[in-house]
C-alpha cells in the first residue's frame, strides 16, 4: 500500500462542534505531517510528528490538537473552530522527517466551519 | 529572512513550446530544493529534487547558486503538463521543514 488515506473527504461543522480528521499510511513511514491549504494558496505546515512524537508545531492555535496514536495513524482533533479555519487539510508522510525525503500526500479533507 | 519566490502565478504556453517555471530563493548555506506538482483532481506529489539531478516527465531543474535559482524546465510542453507547480526548499534553523512557494499554474494550450 503506497497511499496516504484521509477521512472524511468533506466535513461541515459548527463553531461549537468537536470533530476529528484521520490520516493513515502503511508505508512504514516514521514522519507524518498536517498541512492547511486555503484556496489558491500553497500548503502551510501545521504539525510534524517524528517517530510518533510531536517535533514541530508551527504556532497553531490550541483549537487544533494533533495526535499520533501509532506509527500508521495521525489524527487532528478540532474544537471551537472559526469560519476562517475553513480550508483543505492535507496529511503527508515521509520515511523520515527533514532532510530530503519525499513527502507523500493524502487527498485532503475539505473542512467548512459554519 | 529565508524566502522562496515564484514570480509567475500563471504561465500559459502552447503545446510543443519550451517551458520555464521560475523559482528564486534566498537562503544561506546550501539549501535542498524540490519541485512538487498538483494535477487537476489529483494529490500533491513530488516531481523532482535537486540532489537527484534527474529528469522526470521531461522536466529538469538545475540549482544555480550564483543566481540563487532553481528553475524548472522542459523543452517541449505537453497538454498533460498543465498543473500547479510548487517550488519547495527544505529550510533549516532549529529544525528542517519543507516550505512551499506560492506556486505557478502552468496552462498548456493545445
Amino acid at each position: 500500500d503506497t497511499e496516504v488515506t484521509q477521512t472524511p473527504k468533506h466535513l461541515v461543522m459548527g463553531m461549537t462542534n468537536k470533530k476529528s480528521l484521520k490520516c493513515e499510511q502503511h508505508m512504514g513511514h516514521r514522519a507524518m505531517y498536517w498541512y492547511k491549504q486555503k484556496a489558491k494558496k500553497p500548503p502551510e505546515l501545521m504539525f510534524v510528528y517524528s517517530y510518533e512524537k510531536l517535533s514541530i508545531n508551527e504556532s497553531v492555535p490550541s483549537r487544533f490538537s494533533p495526535e499520533c496514536p501509532n506509527s500508521s495513524l495521525l489524527n487532528l482533533h478540532l474544537h471551537a473552530l472559526q469560519p476562517e479555519d475553513s480550508a483543505l487539510y492535507l496529511c503527508a508522510s515521509s520515511s523520515e522527517a527533514g532532510t530530503s525525503y519525499e513527502q507523500y500526500f493524502g487527498p485532503g479533507t475539505r473542512l467548512t466551519v459554519t | 529572512a529565508q524566502r522562496v519566490t515564484q514570480p509567475e502565478k500563471l504561465l500559459s504556453v502552447f503545446k510543443g513550446a519550451p517551458v520555464e517555471l521560475k523559482c528564486n530563493y534566498s537562503y544561506s548555506g546550501s539549501p535542498e530544493l524540490f519541485w512538487y506538482v498538483q494535477y487537476s483532481r489529483q494529490r500533491l506529489q513530488l516531481l523532482l529534487r535537486h540532489i537527484s539531478r534527474e529528469s522526470i516527465k521531461g522536466f529538469t531543474a538545475d540549482l544555480n547558486k550564483g543566481e540563487t535559482s532553481f528553475h524548472l524546465k522542459k523543452p517541449f510542453a505537453q497538454e498533460e503538463d498543465s498543473a500547479m507547480y510548487y517550488c519547495a526548499p527544505l529550510t533549516s534553523g532549529g529544525y528542517q521543514k519543507v516550505t512551499f512557494g506560492i506556486g505557478t499554474k502552468l496552462q498548456v494550450i493545445p
